[in-house]
C-alpha cells in the first residue's frame, strides 16, 4: 500500500544550522511527491514538487528511488522557516497521500 | 489569485447537531477535497469530488457525507456531531492529477 512517512514529529535547529527534514515512501509505481508547508495563522501550501527541480526559499528536494526518499534540506536555516511541514505522495488520477508532518522549530 | 474560501474560520457545535461546512473555489477546479487536520495523524481524506455530483470515500468517512451541486462548492456534512469529530478541517481544490493542490484557511470545529 502508499505510505508516507516522516519520522521526525519535531525537529529543532539553531539559525543558520543545515535543516533536513526527512521523507520517505512506499508506492510501487514513479511517484510524484511534494512538500507542503504551513506557517503559523497561514494556509497550507505548496513548497516544492520533485518534478520541478527547482528550489524554494532555499529549500532543495532530491528524489532518491533507490532509497524511496524525499528528504527536505536547507543549508542555513532561518527563523522564518519555523512552520509545519508535510510531504505527500500523489497517485491514481486523485489522490494525495500525507505524511503525518514534521514541525520545525528555528531557534535564534 | 486562487481562492478556496471556507465559511467559518470556528465554529462550536452541540454534540448531535447536524453541522454544515462550506467550501468555495473560484479556479474553476475539478477536484475538491475534505480532510481532517489532527496532530501527528497528518492529514486525512474524508471525502473527495472529481466532476459535479460526484463523490468517493476517503480514508474516514464515517459519520460524513458531501454535496456538490455546483462546480465551485464543495459542502461537508456532519450528520449529527460528536466530540471525536472536534478538529481542523482542511478543504482543498485542484485542477487535474498530479498538479498542486490550493488549501482553504480551514474550519476548527469544536463540539461539546
Amino acid at each position: 500500500a502508499q505510505r508516507v512517512t516522516q519520522p521526525e514529529k519535531l525537529l529543532s535547529v539553531f539559525k543558520g544550522a543545515p535543516v533536513e527534514l526527512k521523507c520517505n515512501y512506499s508506492y510501487s509505481g514513479s511517484p510524484e511527491l511534494f512538500w507542503y508547508v504551513q506557517y503559523s495563522r497561514q494556509r497550507l501550501q505548496l513548497l516544492l514538487r520533485h518534478i520541478s527541480r527547482e528550489s524554494i526559499k532555499g529549500f532543495t528536494a532530491d528524489l532518491n528511488k533507490g532509497e524511496t526518499s524525499f528528504h527536505l534540506k536547507k543549508p542555513f536555516a532561518q527563523e522564518e522557516d519555523s512552520a509545519m511541514y508535510y510531504c505527500a505522495l500523489s497517485w491514481g488520477n486523485y489522490q494525495l497521500i500525507w505524511g503525518a508532518g514534521t514541525k520545525l522549530i528555528i531557534k535564534p | 489569485d486562487v481562492k478556496v474560501t471556507q465559511s467559518s474560520r470556528y465554529l462550536v457545535k452541540r454534540t448531535g447537531e447536524k453541522v454544515f461546512l462550506e467550501c468555495v473555489q473560484d479556479m474553476d477546479h475539478e477536484n475538491m477535497f475534505w480532510y481532517r487536520q489532527d496532530p501527528g495523524l497528518g492529514l486525512r481524506l474524508i471525502y473527495f469530488s472529481y466532476d459535479v455530483k460526484m463523490k468517493e470515500k476517503g480514508d474516514i468517512p464515517e459519520g460524513y457525507s458531501v454535496s456538490r451541486e455546483k462546480k465551485e462548492r464543495f459542502s461537508l456534512i456532519l450528520e449529527s456531531a460528536s466530540t471525536n469529530q472536534t478538529s481542523m478541517y482542511l478543504c482543498a481544490s485542484s485542477p487535474p492529477p498530479g498538479t498542486e493542490a490550493f488549501f482553504g484557511q480551514g474550519t476548527r470545529l469544536t463540539v461539546v
